[in-house]
C-alpha cells in the first residue's frame, strides 16, 4: 500500500524557520495538503495544493514541492505553532485512495 | 459560517454496530462530499472513506470495505457513518470533514477544508 514518510519530530527555537518534510512515490503526480492538529482539537488545512494557502493561515505558513518530496515551511515560528502537522495526498492508481504521513510533532524550545 | 457538528460520545461492546451523524451547515451541503477519518488513541490520522452529498457515490477504505457505511441525507444537510462488528482496536475519535471532491470520476483531489469537532467511539467488553 501506498505510504507518505514523515519525520517523527522536529524542534525549533522561537523566530526561526521549521521545515517538515514528507515523501512519497507519487507526489510527482497527486497535490500535496498540511493539516495543523493542536492537541484535543481537530485538525486544520493550513496548505493545500502543495503551496496554496487557505484565508485565514497566516502568512509565515508556506509549502513548496520537489520531485518526491513536499516541505512543509514555517517562518518565524511561533510558540502557538507548537502542534502535530500531517501530510496527505492520494495514490496515483485507478482506485484513488487517501493517504496521511505519520505526523510530525513540531516542538517550539 | 461553515460548521460541522458531530454526535455525542459513544460507548459500544465488541461486535456491535455504532452509527455517527454529522450535521453541516453554512454552505450548500450537495456541493461538496464529506469524508470520515479517524485517530486512535496518541496515532495519527487515518481516512475511512468519501461519499458525495451530489449523488451518494461511495469510495471506502479498503481496510474496512464490508464494515463501513456512509450515508447523507439532503433535507437535513447530515451525514452518517455506520461501523459494524466493532473490535477494541477500532477505538478512536471519528471525524468528518467537508471534502472539496463532489463527485467520482473526476479529477478533483480529495482533501479536507473544514472538520467536525469528533466523536469518540470506545469498544470494550
Amino acid at each position: 500500500s501506498y505510504e507518505l514518510t514523515q519525520p517523527p519530530s522536529v524542534s525549533v527555537s522561537p523566530g526561526q524557520t521549521a521545515r517538515i518534510t514528507c515523501s512519497g512515490d507519487a507526489l510527482p503526480k497527486q497535490y500535496a495538503y498540511w493539516y495543523q492538529q493542536k492537541p484535543g482539537q481537530a485538525p486544520v488545512l493550513v496548505i493545500y495544493k502543495d503551496s496554496e494557502r487557505p484565508s485565514g493561515i497566516p502568512e509565515r505558513f508556506s509549502g513548496s514541492s520537489s520531485g518526491t518530496t513536499v516541505t512543509l515551511t514555517i517562518s518565524g515560528v511561533q510558540a502557538e505553532d507548537e502542534a502535530d502537522y500531517y501530510c496527505q495526498s492520494a495514490d496515483s492508481s485507478g482506485t484513488s485512495y487517501v493517504v496521511f504521513g505519520g505526523g510530525t510533532k513540531l516542538t517550539v524550545l | 459560517q461553515v460548521q460541522l457538528v458531530q454526535s455525542g460520545a459513544e460507548v459500544k461492546k465488541p461486535g456491535a454496530s455504532v452509527k455517527v451523524s454529522c450535521k453541516a451547515s453554512g454552505y450548500t451541503f450537495t456541493s461538496y462530499g464529506i469524508s470520515w477519518v479517524r485517530q486512535a488513541p496518541g496515532q495519527g490520522l487515518e481516512w475511512m472513506g468519501w461519499i458525495s452529498a451530489y449523488n451518494g457515490n461511495t469510495n471506502y477504505a479498503q481496510k474496512l470495505q464490508g464494515r463501513v457505511t456512509m450515508t447523507t441525507d439532503t433535507s437535513t444537510s447530515t451525514a452518517y457513518m455506520e461501523l459494524r462488528s466493532l473490535r477494541s482496536d477500532d477505538t478512536a475519535v471519528y471525524y468528518c470533514a467537508r471534502d472539496r471532491k463532489v463527485v467520482a470520476g473526476t479529477g478533483d483531489p480529495y482533501y479536507f477544508d473544514y472538520w467536525g469537532q469528533g466523536t469518540l467511539v470506545t469498544v470494550s467488553s
